[in-house]
């Protein structure tokens, strides 16, 4: 939705760091998430980070929250070809409705 | 564990033309969402169901659109006429009322109205 801005297309060599930017505007938000989307399939969350949090690290994914300027980003290490996909940020709060961004198309090249 | 099912995975029809959407949520999840994700873009809130209560409507095109979920467990979305600008994938997702509100989706329906 127009409350939650992403890039459209990131591409990235096999084995390379993939960053995923997003920003949003609601500051009473709660939760901050991202999902992914494989062709055909529906949305898988990924992980999420709680707004009072900076950091989370979750094995290869690695989350950014920079509260003050609404930023949130998602760090894939050792970017793998399965890691092709479409990327959803999104942020909620106490009343379960999630906003989510456009969608970062991220295709890992050999 | 079953993940949410939906059906028909694909649908074409005439515009004018009534159609239906099934969704059937992981066994135990109390909410239900059905979305609307229209290509190039993300899911976008249609309806939200607590068991079978319909709590949050607001984004729903009640001209054209019904969604009911009468015994709490699985739901159906109409849309009666179907317009061209209809075609798009139509989500469903469960969760469990949570503190993070994990919501499962499913693979969604594609509709393609002609």
């Amino acid at each position: 939705g127009e409350d939650v801005e992403q890039s459209l297309f990131l591409s990235v060599r096999e084995g390379d760091s993939s960053v995923i930017n997003c920003t949003y505007t609601d500051s009473s938000s709660t939760y901050l998430y991202w999902y992914k989307q494989e062709p055909g399939a529906g949305l898988q969350l990924l992980t999420y980070i709680f707004s009072n949090m900076d950091m989370k690290q979750d094995q290869r994914l690695t989350v950014l929250l920079n509260k003050k300027d609404k930023h949130l980003s998602l760090r894939i290490a050792d970017t793998q070809t399965g890691d092709s996909a479409i990327y959803f940020c999104a942020e909620g709060g106490n009343d379960y409705k999630l906003s989510f961004g456009a969608g970062t198309t991220v295709t890992v090249r050999a | 564990e079953a993940g949410v099912v939906q059906s028909p995975r694909y649908k074409i029809i005439e515009k004018k033309q009534p159609v239906a959407f099934w969704c059937n949520p992981i066994s135990g999840h109390n909410t239900l969402y059905w979305y609307l994700q229209n290509l190039g873009q993300g899911p976008e809130l249609l309806i939200r169901y607590e068991n079978e209560e319909a709590v949050d409507d607001s984004q729903l095109p009640k001209d054209r659109f019904s969604a009911e979920r009468l015994k709490g467990v699985d739901s159906t979305l109409k849309i009666q006429p179907a317009e061209l600008g209809d075609s798009a994938v139509y989500l469903c997702a469960s969760s469990l009322a949570g503190s993070y509100n994990e919501q499962f989706f499913g693979p969604g329906t594609r509709l393609t109205v002609l």
